[in-house]
């Protein structure tokens, strides 16, 4: 069975402090695997698809990586509007539905 | 300008009641997808449609049924079987199906069953 685990659950962060989130993954072939941002209330918002190891992608303070394993979005100099839950979700070779993690609660105080 | 729209944003039953969730997207996407989202899990899937006229159980069904009558609606009933059915629900949508293209997401329903 495909198991998605985001870590961590929850993450404060100062204005300016960068760092990093973990999706790790098992599937049995990755066909994709794809990051989303979600903010309270709302519906998630597309950020990035990585499809295979050694694929980075980037978008303003956000960089999301693959490895054979895990992804990881990086948040360079974040800023409180970058506050959000990030969901990450796997598509595996031979499947048609994305497999979620449970995301990461992402704070940034000004 | 494009996108899909969820309606109502709040919904109060009654336990015993069905009821109706409304989903409707002007992207000219051929599937679309209900979703469920519950505190501390990720998100789970109910029911997608790749085409008008078809549609396929996902990971959660039971409880639940769909209908694909029009290419822009994807309405989905929460019947009195569905045990647990308090929860925020997603209605997404993609182009040609998710093995191509990423799934575009409404603003949900957040439905409350007492």
């Amino acid at each position: 069975e495909d198991q998605v685990t985001q870590s961590p659950e929850a993450l404060r962060l100062q204005e300016g402090e960068s760092s990093s989130l973990n999706c790790s993954y098992t599937v049995s072939g990755l066909r994709g695997l794809f990051w989303y941002r979600q903010d309270p209330g709302k519906g998630p918002e597309f950020l990035f698809t990585l499809y295979s190891a050694g694929e980075e992608k980037e978008k303003e303070r956000l960089k999301a990586t693959l490895t054979k394993k895990e992804s990881f979005l990086h948040i360079t100099a974040p800023k409180p509007e970058d506050s959000a839950t990030y969901l990450c979700a796997v598509l595996e070779t031979s499947g048609s539905r994305l497999t979620f993690g449970e995301g990461t609660q992402l704070t940034v105080n000004p | 300008d494009g996108g899909i729209t969820q309606s109502p944003k709040y919904l109060f039953r009654k336990e015993g009641q069905n009821v109706t969730l409304s989903c409707e997207q002007n992207l000219n996407h051929d599937a679309m997808y209900w979703y469920r989202q519950d505190p501390g899990q990720g998100l789970r899937l109910i029911y997608y449609s790749q085409i008008v006229n078809d549609f396929q159980k996902g990971d959660i069904a039971e409880g639940y049924s769909v209908s694909r009558e029009k290419k822009e609606s994807f309405p989905l009933t929460v019947t009195s079987a569905q045990k647990n059915p308090t929860a925020f629900y997603l209605c997404a949508s993609s182009l040609t199906g998710v093995t191509n293209s990423p799934l575009h997401f409404g603003n949900g329903t957040r439905l409350t069953v007492t």
